[in-house]
């Protein structure tokens, strides 16, 4: 598979509860981005990493979000403590250049 | 504030008829552009960019879009549309390349559904 893979498709979880969220970017490429799409906020922004730099945390909204990227590769968002207002698709994005590709998402219920 | 607007929440055509979604951006200079496609529960597919040059683009599915610096537009047209274009599509900027990686800014979508 040449493409984005994001892993589970679907998540449904009970408030207060941790959630993990997997990406597999594209072979080779070094940036990375996560973003979520939901129905109040649209799509924003939430963390983006390139090669073995810092990453731009800029668009998460609480400290109840945190992601990593191990190895320069596979990356996972975390949401501890979930809330309703969690409940989006969260889509991960890799980069070469300038041209981002995107997985098809995991959608994530918080009840 | 830096912002894209899709002023068309949802447009109805025919098949075969044309098509053009409406695409504006506020942001002091001219940002990197770009058009997104989602069908039903997928990702999103990029359908063209414009960086700089020619303002017409050309884009997979038939797409095209012109960039019109004074009226701040990044416009996406297609001359016949085909049921299977039936999507949201998103217009999205970066506002620049340097420093801040290419953080896409996304406008609200437009729904697209096609009459046969």
């Amino acid at each position: 598979g040449a493409g984005v893979s994001q892993s589970p498709s679907n998540k449904v979880t009970e408030k207060g509860k941790d959630v993990e969220l997997r990406c597999d970017p594209i072979s080779g490429h070094t940036a990375l981005y996560w973003y979520r799409q939901s129905l109040g906020q649209g799509l924003e922004f939430l963390i983006y990493f390139q090669g073995n730099s810092a990453p731009d945390k800029s668009g998460l909204p609480s400290d109840r979000f945190s992601a990593e990227r191990t190895g320069g590769s596979v990356s996972t968002l975390t949401i501890q403590r979930t809330q309703q207002e969690d409940s989006a698709v969260y889509l991960c994005a890799s980069s070469g250049y300038n041209e981002q590709f995107f997985g098809p998402g995991t959608r994530l219920t918080v009840l | 504030a830096q912002s894209v607007t899709q002023p068309d929440i949802h447009i109805t055509v025919s098949e075969g008829a044309s098509l053009e979604l409406r695409c504006n951006y506020s942001y002091g200079a001219t940002p990197y552009l770009f058009w997104y496609v989602q069908s039903p529960g997928q990702g999103l597919q990029l359908l063209l960019k414009y960086f700089s040059g020619d303002t017409l683009v050309q884009g997979i599915k038939g797409f095209e879009a012109e960039f019109k610096r004074s009226q701040s537009s990044f416009n996406l047209r297609k001359p016949s549309v085909h049921w299977s274009d039936a999507a949201e599509y998103f217009c999205a900027v970066v506002p620049d390349f340097t420093g801040g990686g290419n953080k896409l800014t996304f406008g609200t979508g437009t729904q697209l559904k096609v009459e046969l």
